[in-house]
């Protein structure tokens, strides 16, 4: 499985952006790029994909480099309740499962 | 739409015994996966299910088995329970199994083994 690498933890302050890092210098060309995030005592929940180009959905934005050996999930107005950990994970195109890691513990002060 | 839903929400069980639990897909899909969560750590694919077959496997060992029925639904079978199956068992179903398909979990099991 490709491996991805995430700071084990970041802060934020209410209403402002939040932008965490990931990198996966040994990604392949038919890997997709997942983010999924796990509230307190939840299951995990998807947030948004990509393959190459940079997405916007309503809960967050993809920035992918444009080697794509990393990627950048934005935050633009983080609230309470994005307090969560997020999972950055490469999923071959063949590959049926998620490969989650540590992922990022992100915190949001009031 | 009642969103992926699993059952029991927690269980008890000794070491040695036989546990089975159950998945309900979203409404609309047909491709439900197991994984299980220790605590402090990330999910752990354990299999996943599509046209009632086991499509691909992680590494988990043959005490785990699974099964879909025609309606989608799944169940998860762990034999001969050992401490360290203590865990979060999730359930996630998609539209298909394509790693395009984003994956919908339910609130998961909880199993204490003791």
């Amino acid at each position: 499985d490709a491996k991805t690498t995430q700071p084990n933890s970041m802060e934020s302050n209410e209403e402002e952006p939040v932008h965490l890092p990931c990198n996966h210098s040994t990604i392949s060309g038919t890997d997709y790029i997942h983010w999924y995030r796990q509230l307190p005592s939840q299951g995990p929940e998807y947030v948004i994909h990509g393959l190459t180009s940079n997405v916007n959905n309503r809960m967050a934005s993809l920035a992918i480099a444009e080697d794509r050996k990393s990627s950048t999930l934005i935050l633009h107005r983080a609230t309470l309740r994005d307090a969560a950990v997020y999972y950055c994970i490469l999923r071959d195109s063949n590959d049926y499962k998620l490969s989650f890691g540590a992922g990022t513990t992100v915190t949001v002060r009031a | 739409d009642a969103g992926v839903t699993q059952s029991p929400t927690h269980l008890i069980k000794t070491r040695g015994q036989q546990v089975t639990l159950r998945c309900s897909p979203k409404s609309g899909h047909d491709t439900v996966s197991w994984y299980q969560q220790a605590l402090g750590q990330g999910p752990q694919f354990i299999f996943q299910y599509y046209e009632e077959e086991e499509r691909q496997r992680g590494n988990f060992p043959d005490r785990f088995s699974g099964h879909q029925f025609p309606n989608y639904s799944s169940e998860l079978n762990v034999n001969a329970l050992l401490l360290g199956d203590s865990a979060l068992y999730l359930c996630a179903s998609s539209p298909g199994p394509q790693a395009y398909n984003e994956q919908f979990f339910g609130p998961g099991t909880r199993l204490t083994v003791l």
